[in-house]
């Protein structure tokens, strides 16, 4: 079965960094592209980023470029979002999600990110 | 603002049959035949119903349809069930700086 376990978000200031992680189990992560997809409360989603399998191709959101840093370790089956000068509008819960395709196979229950003062 | 145009909320009694819609432009969804449709109960994972505009992956009941015509696509539900209560989401790929674009998502109420 495969699982996708998000983890490290919490309450945070605007301005500081963190980092929000992704363990996958049940299938072969080094072969499949990854995503990270964000959810602002009371709002729809929003693709934030994508990275492909060998991590050689990296995607990212407009309204989080230059911030943002995905990445992955295959060897850990993990994914991980490195997420720099937060704003309040970066307020949302994070979500992993597998590529197949074009679409997003599978996801996890997502992480709480909160910015604020 | 989300990039697609869904309707914020529909609803329908049970056994009966309903349509969402997922409003883009010629970037997106008139563009690819790339469209997906997701079901969102809060505080789960997502899950995906529909792929590539009318594909259901294993599992998913054949009450679930897709479909698109011109820069509109349209998930359809029939013989609705309380179960089916949820948020659904479409997305598209795009020809934009951002490749994949959301709708707003729409709550289905089964009264």
């Amino acid at each position: 079965e495969v699982q996708l376990v998000e983890s490290g978000g919490g309450l945070v200031q605007p301005g500081v960094s963190l980092r929000i992680s992704c363990a996958a189990s049940g299938f072969i992560f080094s072969t499949y592209n990854m995503h990270w997809v964000r959810q602002a409360p009371g709002k729809g989603l929003e693709w934030v980023s994508y990275i492909s399998s060998s991590a050689t191709t990296i995607q990212y959101a407009d309204s989080v470029r230059g911030r943002f840093t995905i990445s992955r370790d295959n060897a850990k089956n993990s994914l991980y979002l490195q997420m720099n000068s937060l704003r309040d509008e970066d307020t949302a819960v994070y979500f992993c999600a597998r590529g197949g395709g074009y679409r997003f196979d599978s996801w996890g229950q997502g992480t709480l990110v909160t910015v604020s003062s | 603002q989300s990039a697609l145009t869904q309707p914020a909320s529909v609803s329908g009694s049970p056994g009966q049959s309903i349509t969402i819609s997922c409003t883009g432009t010629s970037s997106d969804v008139g563009a690819y035949n790339y469209i997906s449709w997701y079901q969102h109960h809060p505080g789960k994972a997502p899950k995906l119903m529909i792929y590539e505009v009318t594909n259901r992956p294993s599992g998913v009941p054949d009450r679930f349809s897709g479909s698109k015509s011109g820069n509109t696509a349209s998930l359809t539900i029939s013989g609705l069930q309380a179960e089916d209560e949820a948020d659904y989401h479409c997305t598209s790929y795009s020809s934009s700086s951002t490749p994949w674009v959301f709708g707003g998502g729409t709550k289905l109420t089964v009264l």
